[in-house]
């Protein structure tokens, strides 16, 4: 069965400093994987994404994330933080065939950033 | 411009006063679906379309019914709303495909009272 983990439901860094939000996935199949991002009072953005093709992704605004198949996660990391970055962040795992779909929310990380 | 509109942003309503929830796309995506969003509990899936006239339920579908009679729009209906649908909700839409991402309106803030 499918499933999504986001390991900590709040982050705070400080500016300037990485940031590291953490997801494992299962899936019985060759999921695609997803990261939004989701700012106050606004609808969900694409971050990035993974379709088996490359294992490291680079997203928007210096965003990136690893696919590891052997842990099974899908860690988003930024090398350095910046103020505009505070918003809630969802990893997402998709499935979907000719007459079925599966799409699976994690229940989001909150990153905070701190001056 | 590419997007997905919902109407109405907000929204206040009492209980069993059937209601709609408007959403459309201007992208010719064959993919819709439908989210509430509670706190904690990230985005569930309420329903789905594959394309015109086949929709399907998600992991949340009791209280709510859609229909998809054209590709643009895929309204969101709650015949006899309850307190417990009070949330936050989001339209989406994609491409066909497993790799294709989702494009989300704004949201919709129901309140049910």
């Amino acid at each position: 069965a499918q499933s999504v983990t986001q390991l900590d439901s709040h982050v705070s860094v400080s500016e300037g400093t990485p940031v590291l939000l953490r997801c494992n996935y299962s899936s019985s199949y060759s999921p695609s994987l997803f990261w939004y991002v989701q700012h106050p009072n606004k609808g969900l953005q694409l971050l990035l994404k993974y379709t088996s093709a490359a294992t490291l992704v680079k997203g928007i605004n210096g965003f990136e994330a690893e696919f590891k198949k052997s842990e099974t996660s899908f860690h988003l990391t930024k090398p350095s933080a910046h103020m505009s970055d505070a918003a809630e962040y969802f990893c997402v795992v998709s499935e979907r065939y000719s007459s079925a779909s599966k799409i699976i929310f994690g229940s989001g990380t909150r990153l905070s950033i701190r001056p | 411009e590419a997007q997905v509109t919902q109407n109405p942003r907000y929204l206040i309503t009492v209980t069993g006063k059937k209601l709609t929830v408007t959403c459309s796309q201007n992208m010719n995506h064959e993919y819709m679906s439908w989210y509430r969003q509670d706190p904690g509990l990230g985005l569930r899936q309420i329903y789905y379309s594959m394309n015109v006239e086949v929709t399907d339920k998600g992991d949340v579908p009791e209280g709510y019914k859609v229909s998809r009679k054209e590709k643009r729009n895929f309204p969101l209906i709650l015949e006899s709303p309850s307190p417990n649908q009070t949330s936050l909700y989001f339209c989406a839409s994609s491409s066909q495909g497993s790799n294709s991402p989702l494009h989300f309106g704004n949201g919709t803030r129901l309140t049910v009272t």
